[in-house]
């Protein structure tokens, strides 16, 4: 049972413009959700986080948005660059529960 | 801050012997730590949740025999793999829980990884 979602496998953007990455999740007791970007072989990277009692968090060219009745969360980018090119993952847990349960990733590619 | 480091970054071992793969959190207190495996092209999969002083708390069909977890430390974490054979080979990350404000700890730094291939 996948509990949190990333239905596109890949996404390629122009650098400069927007990267819409996309995450639902299935779990209604989720209640803090993060966005990982990941290199091969090596480990994840905190981008940015977002609680269930916000539904939108900004970060320099990252923003996360919430819809909580959707069961649906994206990351923004904006402007995209080439060096964000890699592999983004969501991950969601009940909050002070611990345990990350994440999606299957999506692959931004930002061409130049 | 919240750097996390792992050891060793590779690893290549013969079919049958014990590999140990150390977690620090170099920069913080982690009573909580957490390893994953990924295969290629797959998402993260947890494993266990090793707390400090106490048994590690093991995902379902994760084999605890196998994959035994010590949390010795607040700031250290190691992961045996024993008796490892060829189907072992993974690449296995460990991450810590940074203490935080409130709405964020649940936060997790991830260490760079260690890539185990069992030959």
């Amino acid at each position: 049972d996948q509990q949190v979602k990333q239905n596109s496998p890949s996404l390629s953007v122009q650098e400069g413009r927007i990267s819409i990455l996309n995450c639902d999740y299935t779990n209604s007791m989720f209640d803090y959700f993060l966005w990982y970007k990941k290199y091969p072989a090596e480990g994840p990277t905190f981008l940015i986080s977002i609680s269930s009692i916000k539904d939108k968090n900004e970060d320099g060219r990252f923003t996360v948005f919430l819809n909580k009745s959707a069961k649906h969360l994206s990351l923004h980018i904006v402007p995209s660059q080439p060096g964000d090119s890699a592999v983004y993952f969501c991950a969601a847990s009940v909050w002070g529960g611990g345990k990350l349960i994440f999606g299957q990733g999506t692959e931004l590619s930002v061409k130049p | 801050g919240a750097v996390v480091s792992q050891h060793p970054s590779w690893v290549i071992c013969k079919s049958g012997t014990s590999v140990k793969i150390e977690c620090r959190s170099l920069d913080f207190q982690a009573t909580t730590m957490f390893w994953y495996r990924q295969f290629p092209k797959q998402s993260l999969m947890l494993m266990a949740t090793s707390n400090e002083g106490s048994k590690a708390t093991y995902e379902q069909g994760v084999e605890k025999d196998k994959f035994l977890i010590n949390h010795a430390s607040l700031t250290l974490s190691t992961l045996t793999v024993t008796s490892a054979h060829p189907e072992d080979s993974s690449f296995y990350i460990c991450s810590a829980r940074a203490p935080g404000t409130s709405g964020s700890s649940d936060t997790q730094y991830f260490g760079p990884g260690t890539r185990l291939t069992v030959l």
